[in-house]
């Protein structure tokens, strides 16, 4: 089966802090993809990135940044200088080659105070 | 361009009787996804229609659910004799392609669907 694991519940920072956000995964597929979603007060879920397991490098995004660790199952966020826009439910997911639902962990509540 | 659209975005129905929650994915996608939002349970993936067959509907929590996809755009999930425990927020997504390995396999989410039982 197939485990999306955020240890974290909630997070308050103050702006502009660096703030990482923690996603562990269990599968015993050896191709699967990991996500995150972003999740503002709106309620829309917002994508933000795709890595595929076969795919290591990590990815850096203006002020986010991806670090994907097979070897320790981690698929971790970090925003950096955070601001009070990045306050949101963050969703780590995983989805297998064959068979195409997400499988989301229970999300991470950033707060970021000004 | 238009995103994916639900509707209602808000429904309030009494305990038995039966809804029907509507979603329109972005223009070309082929695949289409419904999840379920609850306090208790999280983000629970429900069905996936690829065109307009539905490969799984593992997620589906008892029969009261089903679903339908016609012209290969529009979804309609139905929850018949409802129960408290349906409330939530349903959520559609949509993707341009339904296999990981041709790309373009993320989902793009709807603002929702909250069902309120009475």
């Amino acid at each position: 089966a197939q485990k999306v694991t955020q240890a974290q519940t909630e997070i308050s920072v103050v702006e502009k802090e660096d703030v990482t956000l923690d996603c562990v995964y269990e599968t015993r597929d050896t191709t699967y993809y990991l996500f995150w979603y972003k999740q503002p007060p709106s309620g829309e879920l917002v994508f933000l990135i795709r890595r595929n397991s076969f795919d290591e490098q990590n990815e850096i995004s203006g002020r986010y940044s991806w670090n994907f660790q097979k070897s320790t199952s981690s698929f971790n966020f970090t925003i950096t200088a955070s601001q009070v826009v990045d306050s949101a439910v963050y969703f780590c997911a995983l989805s297998m080659e064959y068979g195409n639902k997400l499988v989301f962990g229970a999300g991470t509540i950033l707060r970021v105070k000004s | 361009g238009a995103g994916v659209s639900q509707s209602p975005s808000n429904k309030v129905t009494e305990k038995g009787k039966d809804v029907e929650l509507r979603c329109d994915p972005i223009s070309g996608h082929t695949a289409l996804y419904w999840y379920r939002q609850s306090l208790g349970q999280g983000l629970e993936f429900l069905i996936y229609f690829q065109g307009n067959s539905a490969p799984d509907k593992s997620g589906l929590p008892s029969d009261r659910f089903s679903a339908e996809r016609t012209g290969g755009s529009v979804s309609t999930l139905t929850i018949q004799r409802t129960q408290q425990e349906d409330s939530a927020v349903y959520l559609c997504a949509s993707s341009l392609s339904f296999t990981p390995r041709h790309g373009h396999y993320e989902q793009y989410f709807g603002p929702g669907t909250r069902l309120t039982v009475t």
